[in-house]
């Protein structure tokens, strides 16, 4: 069974500028979540879906930070625009859903520097 | 919210040598508590999870034990091997709704020396 993809992998960019990570979940799964994680720290949560409704978007700053999930299966997470300090991992993650299946599975991460 | 501490943040051993890494939580109404394992270059992998109503669970070598009312929770690694080496990060989950909340640690950089 093929895991949580990811991509870019790794991604430099200029402040200010845009940049957009995607995500494609298991297949089935119907959570899916996108993390940050800082160098150093554990992921923490940024939004969470269930299908393709944002149920926990409670820590993303949505100054410059947005999601979507057209049709409740691949997630894109942008950022416009970047600030230095956003430079991290950005995890995606995803589970069975809600009464089938609560372990989250993770993917490789995209890594982002912001120059 | 809850809040997570790990211990501790860096952690060698001898291969063969057992590993001990041990959390606490803060809210008492945290049920499930799973155990992430993140080599380098990848994202976190579970390894082992315990709910509440359990003390202690075990799989080959790796088992977790859970204290509620103390609020801390271990993960017990025997017989180390250098492929045990890696980040390894404790949670809390408290059911939210229809989904969970994970609030992780800070990780292990756990190293087993050969």
């Amino acid at each position: 069974e093929a895991g949580v993809v990811q991509s870019p992998r790794y991604k430099i960019i200029e402040k200010k500028q845009p940049v957009a990570f995607w995500c494609n979940p298991i297949s089935g799964h119907n959570t899916l979540y996108w993390y940050l994680q800082n160098l150093g720290q554990g992921p923490e949560l940024l939004i969470r879906y269930e299908n393709e409704e944002a149920v926990d978007d409670s820590q993303l700053p949505k100054d410059r930070f947005s999601a979507e999930r057209l049709k409740g299966v691949d997630s894109t997470l942008k950022i416009q625009p970047a600030e230095l300090g956003d430079s991290a991992v950005y995890l995606c993650a995803s589970s069975l859903g809600p009464d089938r299946g609560e372990t989250q599975y993770f993917g490789p991460g995209t890594r982002l520097l912001v120059l | 919210g809850e809040n997570v501490e790990q211990h501790p943040s860096t952690l060698s051993v001898q291969e063969g040598d057992s590993a001990v890494i041990k959390c606490t939580y803060s809210d008492s109404a945290s049920n499930y508590f799973p155990w992430y394992k993140q080599e380098l270059g990848k994202g976190p992998q579970l390894i082992i999870d315990i709910r509440s109503n359990v003390g202690e669970k075990k799989d080959q070598r790796i088992a977790v034990t859970l204290n509620k009312t103390a609020k801390h929770f271990s993960l017990h690694i025997t017989e180390t091997q250098p492929e045990d080496s890696a980040v390894y990060f404790c949670a809390a989950s408290i059911s939210s709704g229809s989904a969970r909340q994970l609030t992780f640690g800070s990780g292990t950089q756990l190293t087993v020396l050969p």
